[in-house]
């Protein structure tokens, strides 16, 4: 069965402490690993995708990787705007999104 | 720079009521999906959109709902005599590319409250 499992469940940081999430997943024929961030209250807005091991992409202070098994957002020198859920999706032989919980980040000032 | 849009925000009705929940996706857009988030779960896909057809559909999408792109622009979901287990946001999302991409784009939900 396709999963999509990520920790902690919840993270709280200090601004400027960096940290990582992490996204586990067990699919066949991965299509994509797919990173959204939801502010509460809002739809999941999109941050990356990432299809092959051994690829990285970054945005400002958040930056995914992505191996066979495992995605991990790195998130340098947080910000408090950047507190939100983090959620990570793939998609596999079925073409929709699979998510998991999400990580709830909060950072403080 | 262009969203999608979701009517209405919040509605609450009554177990065994219709509801339509409303979605104008991204004009130049060809691929449009509902899925819901339960309060304190997961988003979970329902159904997926294109060239006037469903195209996928998961185990929650069963006879009770249906959806309609009935003028172009529109795009709803109408879910038939509501049971408690249907309260959750339901959000709209839409893609220029199939959703294998992941790139889906979503509106702001429409909260589905059932008494």
């Amino acid at each position: 069965e396709d999963q999509v499992t990520q920790s902690p469940e919840a993270l709280r940081l200090q601004e400027g402490e960096s940290s990582s999430l992490n996204c586990s997943y067990t699919v066949s024929g991965l299509r994509g690993l797919f990173w959204y961030r939801q502010d509460p209250g809002k739809g999941p807005e999109f941050l990356f995708t990432l299809y092959s091991a051994g690829e990285e992409k970054e945005k400002e202070r958040l930056k995914a990787t992505l191996t066979k098994k495992e995605s991990f957002l790195h998130i340098t020198a947080p910000k408090p705007e950047d507190s939100a859920t983090y959620l990570c999706a793939h998609s596999g032989s079925a073409r929709q999104l699979t998510f998991g919980s999400g990580t709830q980040l909060t950072v403080l000032p | 720079e262009p969203e999608v849009t979701q009517t209405p925000s919040h509605q609450v009705t009554q177990m065994g009521q219709e509801v339509i929940l409303r979605c104008v996706p991204i004009s130049n857009h060809l691929y449009f999906y509902w899925y819901r988030q339960i309060l304190g779960q997961k988003v979970e896909f329902l159904v997926s959109f294109y060239n006037n057809e469903i195209s996928e559909k998961s185990e929650i999408f069963d006879d009770q709902f249906s959806v309609e792109r009935p003028d172009g622009s529109n795009f709803t979901l109408k879910i038939r005599s509501t049971k408690l287990e249907d309260s959750a946001m339901y959000f709209c999302a839409s893609s220029p590319r199939t959703g294998g991409t992941g790139e889906l784009f979503f509106g702001e939900g429409s909260r589905l409250t059932v008494l």
